[in-house]
């Protein structure tokens, strides 16, 4: 089946510097991917929709000035956390449509952010 | 908007007894639901989706609209379906998938 990977899958920085995360449909191309985050214990919650190509819609609440997301190609999305702070401190966690199985969306493996 | 409801947070039951997991949803359309399943250290996975109307590992979801309701059932637990399972809501399309906050089940040899 269709395979979506991240990078990296945990990272620990400093307060106030920017982290990177990447998604990737690995045998797929996606015109949607899917961030969230999800807290210990706790459900996914949509921050955001990365479209191929243009801006990215963000859901109520979430800051797009801190959380920039690019999806630059059709196999790419990234999620830059800017300026992090403790309390960004999650999993987060990416997901697409498979062009090939438009009904089933493929999660990625998570990457586990902690901010000093 | 559309609305996912997982009552329950924690589900224990004994090995081989019956298991349903609850779910309801709200929306004014008509969706498809899922239900996902994160075993421990695993990504998210889909279990099945009513459209298929298929049985996966033992489990089967009926949707009823009148009571707009997708419970997860399986007539004997096993060990290995203890897991984190989510109800989830599509209103069609390549949009956003909305979840229900997850049930943990927790089957007891």
């Amino acid at each position: 089946g269709a395979v979506v990977s991240q990078h990296p899958s945990w990272v620990i920085c400093k307060s106030g510097t920017s982290v990177k995360i990447e998604c990737r449909s690995l045998d797929f191309q996606a015109t949607t991917m899917f961030w969230y985050r999800q807290f210990p214990k706790q459900s996914l919650m949509l921050m955001a929709t990365s479209n191929e190509g243009s801006k990215a819609t963000y859901e109520q609440g979430v800051e797009k000035d801190k959380f920039l997301i690019n999806h630059a190609s059709l196999t790419l999305s990234t999620l830059t956390v800017t300026s992090a702070h403790p309390e960004d401190s999650s999993f987060y966690i990416c997901s697409a449509w498979g062009t090939g199985n438009a009904d089933t969306q493929y999660f990625g493996p998570g990457t586990r952010l902690t901010v000093l | 908007a559309q609305r996912v409801t997982q009552p329950e947070k924690l589900l224990s039951v004994f090995k081989g007894a019956p298991v349903e997991l609850k779910c309801n949803y709200s929306y004014s359309g008509s969706p498809e639901l899922f239900w996902y399943v994160q075993y421990s250290r695993q990504r998210l996975q889909l279990l099945l989706r009513h459209i298929s109307r298929e049985s996966i590992k033992g489990f089967t979801a009926d949707l009823n609209k009148g009571e707009t309701s997708f419970h997860l059932k399986k007539p004997f637990a096993q060990e290995e379906d203890s897991a984190m399972y989510y109800c989830a809501l599509n209103p069609g399309g390549y949009q956003k998938v909305t979840f229900g906050t997850g049930t943990k089940l927790q089957v007891i040899p």
